[in-house]
C-alpha cells in the first residue's frame, strides 16, 4: 500500500545534539511538508518542499534544516538551535499543482529532551 | 491571503447525540476546503473535501459538511456520535495561486461521554 513513514516513533535528544527525523513516501507526490504540533496550537510549517533539491522555509524554519535529494524523501533535522524541540513533528505530501487534492500524512515523531 | 478559524477548541457531547464542529475560512480565491481527523499520537486523516462541486460533501465514517458561500462556512456534522469519535478534528483551507500551501485551523477536540 502506498503512504508516508515516519522514523522512528520516539526520539530523545541531549543538550547541544542535533538528530534527524526519516520521513520516506512512496506516493509519486512532488510536495513534501514537514509541521510541528503542540497541545492546543494546531500544526506549524517548517519547511515544504514542491520539486527535488528545492524546499523552502515555513512559518517556523529556525532551529530547523531538511535536504530533498530524492523525490521520496524529506529528512528533517532538529539542531542544537532549537531551544525547545520537545513536540510531535509530522510529515506529509500532496501532488504539487492539485489544489483539491488532500494532503497524506505520516503517523508522526514525538521528540523530547533528555 | 487565507484564514481558517476554528469556532471551539473543545465540543463534548454524548454518545448517540448530533456532532457540530465550526469552521470559518478567509480566502480571496475560490477555496478547497478539507476536514481531517487526528486520533492519540497518530497522524491526519482526511474525512471529507469540498472543491467546488456539490455544496453538500459526504466524507467517511458517517460524517459530512456543508460549504456555504455566503456565510463563509464549512461546519461538520454527524447525526450520531460514537465513542471512536472522540478525536482532534482539523479544518484545512487551500486556494489556487502562489504555492497552494494549505492553512490549518488549531483544531477541535470533540470529546464523547457515554
Amino acid at each position: 500500500d502506498g503512504g508516508i513513514t515516519q522514523s522512528p516513533k520516539y526520539l530523545f535528544r541531549k543538550e547541544g545534539q542535533n538528530v534527524t527525523l526519516s520521513c520516506e513516501q512512496n506516493l509519486n507526490h512532488d510536495a513534501m511538508y514537514w509541521y510541528r504540533q503542540d497541545p492546543g496550537q494546531g500544526l506549524r510549517l517548517i519547511y515544504y518542499s514542491q520539486i527535488v533539491n528545492d524546499f523552502q522555509k515555513g512559518d517556523i524554519a529556525e532551529g530547523y534544516s531538511v535536504s530533498r535529494e530524492k523525490k521520496e524523501s524529506f529528512p528533517l533535522t532538529v539542531t542544537s538551535a532549537q531551544k525547545n524541540p520537545t513536540a510531535f513533528y509530522l510529515c506529509a505530501s500532496s501532488t504539487r499543482t492539485g489544489l483539491n487534492q488532500p494532503q497524506h500524512f505520516g503517523d508522526g515523531t514525538r521528540l523530547s529532551i533528555l | 491571503a487565507q484564514s481558517v478559524t476554528q469556532l471551539d477548541s473543545h465540543v463534548s457531547v454524548s454518545e448517540g447525540t448530533p456532532v457540530l464542529l465550526r469552521c470559518n475560512y478567509s480566502s480571496s480565491y475560490s477555496p478547497s476546503l478539507f476536514w481531517y481527523v487526528q486520533h492519540p499520537n497518530k497522524g491526519l486523516q482526511l474525512l471529507l473535501k469540498y472543491t467546488s462541486a456539490a455544496t453538500l460533501v459526504k466524507g467517511i465514517n458517517g460524517f459530512e459538511a456543508e460549504f456555504k458561500k455566503s456565510e463563509t462556512s464549512f461546519h461538520l456534522t454527524k447525526p450520531s456520535a460514537h465513542m471512536s469519535d472522540a478525536a482532534e478534528y482539523f479544518c484545512v483551507v487551500r486556494i489556487s495561486g502562489g504555492s497552494y500551501i494549505p492553512t490549518f485551523g488549531r483544531g477541535t477536540s470533540l470529546i464523547v461521554h457515554p
